[in-house]
């Protein structure tokens, strides 16, 4: 049973270029997550995508969007970079099916560095 | 603005004792807590998650919830130097469309 997969592992980008990470959720799921994680920080919830839209979104301005594909996997894209944009990326399945809040598995990441 | 809180640590406590790490959320709607552990420079993965007050044990680790107080506390018994790790409590807001939100993170160290 695969659990869920992130592209690149690592990236360097220069500030304002444009950046796409890529996640595949875990067999069986159909909402992806993405959160950022500073240095020393907790994860900060970015967006989240089900059914091929985005059904919630944190605090982030829209220089990030997303997009889900109909296999369920989903891309995380960042415009004009910025310095403070370094950070490992998260990618986290779940299935929406239990009426619970549903419990969410990360991915490895994509660590970002923005020079 | 909802708020889930833990000491930072780190939390010290020698190999074979009783680890106790704590955390606190503001939304009193909240319905389903985690406990995620995070090694250095990992993702982090799963170790319990509770939805009930109470408690709810799985192997060495016992999750304890009291919704009245918005308390989570993880206790992680006969603790072993591969317990040292960052343990981050996780809260969905929202329902079953929830986001999670997460605390800073306690680091725990376990001395040989």
């Amino acid at each position: 049973d695969a659990g869920v997969t992130q592209s690149p592992t690592h990236l360097i980008k220069t500030r304002g270029q444009q950046v796409t990470l890529r996640c595949s959720p875990k067999s069986g799921h159909d909402t992806v997550s993405w959160y950022q994680q500073a240095l020393g920080q907790g994860p900060q919830f970015i967006f989240q995508y089900y059914e091929e839209e985005e059904r919630q979104r944190g605090n982030f301005p829209d220089r990030f969007s997303g997009h889900q594909f109909p296999n369920y996997s989903s891309e995380l894209n960042v415009n004009a970079l910025l310095l403070g944009d370094s950070a490992l990326y998260l990618c986290a399945s779940s299935f929406k099916g239990t009426g619970m809040g549903e419990t969410q598995y990360f991915g490895p990441g994509t660590r970002l560095l923005v020079l | 603005q909802k708020e889930v809180e833990q000491n930072s640590g780190p939390l010290s406590v020698p190999e074979g004792a009783i680890a106790s790490l704590n955390c606190t959320y503001s939304d009193r709607g909240s319905q389903s807590f985690f406990w995620y552990r995070q090694y250095s420079g990992k993702s982090p993965e799963l170790i319990m998650s509770i939805y009930s007050n109470g408690d709810k044990e799985d192997g060495r680790f016992t999750a304890q919830l009291n919704k009245a107080s918005q308390y989570v506390s993880l206790l992680i018994r006969d603790s072993q130097p591969s317990d040292s790790a960052t343990y981050l409590c996780a809260v969905n807001v929202g329902g079953s469309q929830g986001n999670l939100i997460f605390g800073k993170g306690t680091k725990l160290s376990v001395k040989p």
